[in-house]
């Protein structure tokens, strides 16, 4: 079955300090892979994709992420962490099983993310 | 202003009753969809709609009608054979060609 895993519920993390939020998808073929952000009761805020090309994509507000198919991961990266940076991670998968036509995103369950002053 | 609306913010609900959520966009994207979203089980989409007059069934579809009579608006009707309707609603949509969804502040549904 096509899934999406995020292996940390919570991730903690101190301020200047560099982040990583995981993520490893079990999807066949060359799916598009997503990040997106969740602050607290509001919807949720694209920040980057991977669809082809270079291992490392570059996303909103300092945010990164690479690409590594070999392990099937897409793990989520900052730099250096800032306290705003507090909020629930989702990963996505798009399968890219219909050409021309609807290809569905499956979610993991999310990570959140704390980032201590 | 462009964006996605959803109405109303809050919502309480007596058991037995169908209620509706709202969800515009002034964006010009053809598709939309409606998620739903538990604590620490992530999104689960309920209907997917790609064109005007045309939805499909998502997930978890029981329980839950849609219509999609405009461009703009794909409103959820939650009715009483939702046994567990109590949850945060997400609507999202994606312009023509794209797999990137863009979501919606969401409605959140209490069920008295």
């Amino acid at each position: 079955a096509q899934s999406v895993a995020q292996p940390e519920d919570q991730v903690n993390v101190a301020e200047g300090n560099p982040l990583t939020v995981k993520c490893t998808y079990s999807v066949s073929g060359n799916p598009y892979l997503f990040w997106y952000v969740q602050y607290p009761n509001r919807g949720l805020q694209f920040l980057l994709k991977y669809i082809t090309g270079d291992n490392l994509v570059k996303g909103s507000y300092g945010f990164e992420a690479e690409f590594n198919k070999s392990q099937t991961s897409f793990h989520l990266k900052k730099p250096s962490a800032l306290v705003s940076d507090s909020a629930l991670y989702f990963c996505a998968v798009s399968p890219r099983t219909h050409s021309g036509g609807y290809n569905k995103l499956i979610f993991g369950a999310g990570t959140r993310l704390a980032v201590h002053p | 202003d462009g964006g996605i609306t959803q109405s109303p913010k809050y919502l309480f609900r007596k058991e037995g009753q169908n209620v509706t959520l709202s969800c515009e966009q002034n964006l010009n994207h053809d598709a939309m969809y409606w998620y739903r979203q538990d604590p620490g089980q992530g999104l689960r989409l309920i209907y997917y709609s790609q064109i005007v007059n045309d939805f499909q069934k998502g997930d978890i579809a029981e329980g839950y009608s849609v219509s999609r009579e405009k461009k703009e608006s794909f409103p959820l009707t939650v009715t009483s054979a939702q046994k567990n309707p109590t949850a945060f609603y997400l609507c999202a949509s994606s312009p023509p060609g794209s797999d990137t969804q863009y979501f919606g502040p969401g409605t959140r549904l209490t069920v008295l």
